[in-house]
């Protein structure tokens, strides 16, 4: 169990760019979460997947915002035509069969 | 649609002096409670959870939560804190019955500094 890992740690990007993100979860855990955390703020929700279905979207998630799991394994979240307001920890969880998830150390993106 | 409010945003104490953190939630459903805890620099790392069973439910590093369902809270306690514990600290819920797919609502966080 090598935990949840996520790349890059930090991006640092300006106006109007493109961003991806990649989140790998534990190996054998089939249900993957994205969340958004700002300052002083808890996480919020993003959207979800069980194995490569996407089965839910936050209304968070606006068109900029795609996320995807190929084959059920590692998963992207890529934002287009970056905003400042878009300055935030992304976070990426995972879990099994129960109801435990368990948090990579999350990508900290900067929007100049 | 759930929601869940943290009392204190931040909270000072001094080493080996008992603390509490208050955590309230709203839910038209039933929920699972659950504390997570972030150290500088570092993801959320579960602290305990309560699923079904003892409404009071211990972690391995002396802190416990009691659920009470008629108050809707799952407040979290430690009888003596060390300097270590100093991190923030986030209570959340989800959906027990599964149609939220077993997602996070959060709360906004309780800072947690021991002093010695």
């Amino acid at each position: 169990d090598t935990g949840v890992s996520q790349d890059p740690r930090h991006k640092i990007t300006k106006r109007g760019q493109n961003v991806t993100f990649r989140c790998d979860p534990i190996s054998e855990h089939n249900r993957l979460y994205w969340y958004r955390q700002t300052l002083g703020q808890g996480p919020e929700f993003l959207t979800y997947f069980q194995n490569e279905a996407q089965l839910e979207k936050s209304r968070l998630l606006s068109d900029r915002f795609s996320a995807e799991r190929p084959k059920g394994s590692f998963s992207t979240l890529e934002i287009q035509r970056t905003e400042q307001g878009d300055s935030a920890m992304y976070l990426c969880a995972s879990r099994q069969n129960s109801y435990e998830q368990y948090f990579g150390p999350g990508t900290r993106l900067t929007v100049t | 649609a759930q929601s869940v409010t943290q009392l204190d945003s931040q909270v000072p104490v001094f080493e080996e002096a008992p603390v509490e953190l208050r955590c309230n939630y709203s839910s038209s459903v039933s929920v699972y409670l659950f504390w997570y805890v972030q150290y500088p620099n570092q993801g959320l790392q579960l602290l305990l959870k309560y699923l079904s069973g003892s409404t009071l439910v211990e972690s391995i590093n002396g802190f416990e939560a009691e659920f009470n369902k008629s108050q809707t809270s799952f407040h979290l306690r430690k009888p003596s804190v060390h300097i270590s514990d100093t991190a923030e600290y986030f209570c959340a819920v989800s959906d027990s019955g599964g149609t939220s797919y077993g997602k996070l609502t959060f709360g906004q966080g309780t800072i947690l500094t021991v002093h010695p």
